[in-house]
């Protein structure tokens, strides 16, 4: 499986945007971008996923680099509701998905 | 908007006791997994389920674990003979490709 490496902590205030980098140098053509959130005691959360291209939805969006080994995940306006901890993954579509240690984002006021 | 459930929200059995822990996924979901997460620890996958039958599982997943979907709904994980270190958070998840949908969670306490 392919492997990613995250920063294991990062901080924003709120209202204002949170770009949380991932690398995975070794993603494979056919593997898929994926982000999933965790909120304290919760189950994770999708939250997006890519294969190429930049991708948009209501929660976020996620900008991938030309030759895939790095992607953002963007937070346009950070609340308070978004401290989480952020897993990046990358995994082929219906695999099981393999969680590092992610992102705790922590979100001042 | 249709969500992942999960029975019960804590279990606690002594150890050497079976116990079932159940998830209703979505109905339209194809794939099916359990995962679990000991306490202040990562998410670990346990086992994935297509078309009836396992497709994958992990070295967690030995022989005291079993997975069902009985009646097309359900979803359960059985540990036969829970040791003390089956305490954690269980998550069932479900999804068509991309997306997976994951359940609240069951904690399981093995004294």
């Amino acid at each position: 499986d392919a492997k990613t490496t995250q920063p294991n902590s990062m901080e924003s205030n709120e209202e204002e945007p949170v770009h949380l980098p991932c690398n995975h140098s070794t993603i494979s053509g056919t593997d898929y971008i994926h982000w999933y959130r965790q909120l304290p005691s919760q189950g994770p959360e999708y939250v997006i996923h890519g294969l190429t291209s930049n991708v948009n939805n209501r929660m976020a969006s996620l900008a991938i680099a030309e030759d895939r080994k790095s992607s953002t995940l963007i937070l346009h306006r950070a609340t308070l509701r978004d401290a989480a901890v952020y897993y990046c993954m990358v995994q082929y579509a219906g695999n099981m998905l393999t969680f590092g240690g992610g992102t705790r984002l922590m979100v001042k006021p | 908007e249709p969500e992942v459930t999960q029975t019960p929200s804590h279990q606690v059995t002594q150890m050497g006791q079976e116990v079932i822990l159940r998830c209703v996924p979505i109905s339209n979901h194809l794939y099916f997994y359990w995962y679990r997460q000991i306490l202040g620890q990562k998410v670990e996958f346990l086992v994935s389920f297509y078309n009836n039958e396992i497709s994958e599982k992990s070295e967690i997943f030995d022989d005291q674990f079993s997975v069902e979907r009985p009646d097309g709904s359900n979803f359960t994980l059985k540990i036969r003979s829970t040791k003390l270190e089956d305490s954690a958070m269980y998550f069932c998840a479900g999804a068509n490709a991309y997306e997976q949908y994951f359940g609240p969670g069951t904690r399981l306490t093995v004294t």
